[in-house]
């Protein structure tokens, strides 16, 4: 069965730092590209980053370019987010998603940024 | 970026009815556009990919249609389990865009 379970999240200030987290089982994790989308309290999904399986090819949406760094490690099967420099409109929920087009999906983590 | 809308916002349907339901994109995305369900407090689910690949294990009543700019989906016989928000997202061009979503409820 695929699992993907995310951690990290939690209540955090402007400016300040997390790293999200990814844990995922039931697939071969070094085959496919991953994903991370949010969604913000009530609204739609905003896709924010993906990365390859080699994790040599990765791209952002423009409002966290430069502050967030999506990375994995294939022998740990897991995903990250780093996400640095936060803004009370990155509060979401954040989840990882397995694939190109986000085929499987976690529960997601929430993070909060507020003072 | 690309912009991706969808219409209608909200859509009032019976157990039955025959639900249609439009994604637009602001340029060609070719046949890169999938379909989401979410159900409250529950993360999405991937109906279908590519216009019009249906997912393992998700029911034939739903299908896909469109190419370029314009797609649909459609539900053949709208069930109780069916009433959720459906999002369409392309994923031609970086970065990857999802539309608004078309929350389904019962009339």
């Amino acid at each position: 069965e695929v699992q993907l379970v995310e951690s990290g999240g939690g209540l955090v200030q402007p400016g300040g730092s997390l790293r999200l987290s990814c844990a995922t089982s039931g697939f071969t994790f070094s085959s496919y590209w991953m994903t991370w989308v949010r969604q913000a309290p009530g609204k739609g999904l905003e896709w924010v980053a993906n990365i390859n399986q080699d994790g040599s090819e990765k791209y952002y949406v423009g409002s966290v370019k430069g502050r967030f760094i999506i990375s994995r490690d294939n022998a740990k099967n897991s995903l990250y987010l780093q996400m640095n420099t936060l803004r009370a409109e990155d509060t979401a929920i954040y989840y990882c998603a397995r694939g190109f087009n986000a085929a499987y999906w976690g529960q997601g983590t929430l993070v909060t940024v507020s003072s | 970026d690309i912009q991706m809308t969808q219409s209608p916002s909200t859509l009032s349907a019976s157990v039955g009815e025959r639900v249609t339901i439009t994604c637009r994109a602001s340029q060609s995305v070719g046949s890169w556009l999938a379909w989401y369900q979410q159900k409250a407090g529950t993360a999405p689910k991937i109906l279908i990919q590519m216009v019009s690949s249906l997912e393992t294990a998700v029911s034939s009543r739903f299908s896909g249609s469109g190419s370029g700019t314009e797609f649909t989906l459609t539900i053949s016989s709208l069930q109780p389990d069916d009433f959720a928000t459906y999002y369409c997202q392309q994923y031609n061009t970086y970065p990857f865009t999802f539309g608004p979503g078309t929350k389904v409820d019962i009339k």
